[in-house]
């Protein structure tokens, strides 16, 4: 049962643009989202969250949305860089319990 | 500061072997969970550990089982390994219990059983 879904697998975008990454969800308790960026060989690090209570967090070029009608989430990167390329995993959470993740997103960015 | 620390980096082991995972936690932290990543998806909550005890559990079998110091260290040890306990395991920290705080990673350390 895959509460959190990352439906495309990997994303090109080129430098300068936009990236969107999307995330849906299925379990309407969760009440706090988070997004990871991966690198290769390395752990998962924190890139940015959103509590339930909210439907934008922007932090520098990155912002996140949550439509919880929808039950969907996004991450988005203004302007994209070459150093953005990693894998980006949406997770969720419900009373601080364990981080529920997603399949994860390829993000590339192409100069 | 040395953040999240895990070791071995990677590791072969047969199958119906056991296998220790080992992992200290960022300066600060006391709560040590542990994941499993299979290749092309999300990590996988295995169980949580807090004050030397298991706190929260995931989906995965007795085989998987752990173990907290009073150093906030952890263990994690797989018994009668499988083929497809074959991934990448990740040990993540925080301060507390609670998720919504912001969870460190280590780098993982990949088992291939084989």
């Amino acid at each position: 049962d895959q509460q959190v879904k990352q439906n495309s697998p990997s994303l090109s975008v080129q430098e300068g643009r936009i990236s969107i990454l999307n995330c849906d969800y299925t379990n309407s308790m969760f009440d706090y989202f988070l997004w990871y960026k991966k690198y290769p060989a390395e752990g998962p690090t924190f890139l940015i969250s959103i509590s339930s209570i909210k439907d934008k967090n922007e932090d520098g070029r990155f912002t996140v949305f949550l439509n919880k009608s929808a039950k969907h989430l996004s991450l988005h990167i203004v302007p994209s860089q070459p150093g953005d390329s990693a894998v980006y995993f949406c997770a969720a959470t419900q009373g601080a319990q364990k981080l529920v993740f997603g399949q994860g997103t390829r993000l590339t960015i192409n100069p | 500061d040395a953040g999240v620390t895990q070791s071995p980096t990677h590791l072969i082991k047969t199958r119906g072997q056991q296998v220790t995972l080992r992992c200290s936690p960022k300066s600060g932290h006391d709560t040590v969970s542990w994941y499993q990543q299979a290749l092309g998806q999300g990590p996988q909550f295995i169980f949580q550990y807090y004050e030397e005890e298991e706190r929260q559990r995931g989906n995965f079998p007795d085989r998987f089982s752990g173990h907290q110091f009073p150093n906030y260290s952890s263990e994690l040890n797989v018994n009668a390994l499988l083929l497809g306990d074959s991934a990448l395991y990740l040990c993540a920290s925080t301060a507390g219990l609670g998720f919504d705080t912001e969870a460190f990673f280590g780098q993982g350390t990949r088992l291939t059983v084989v």
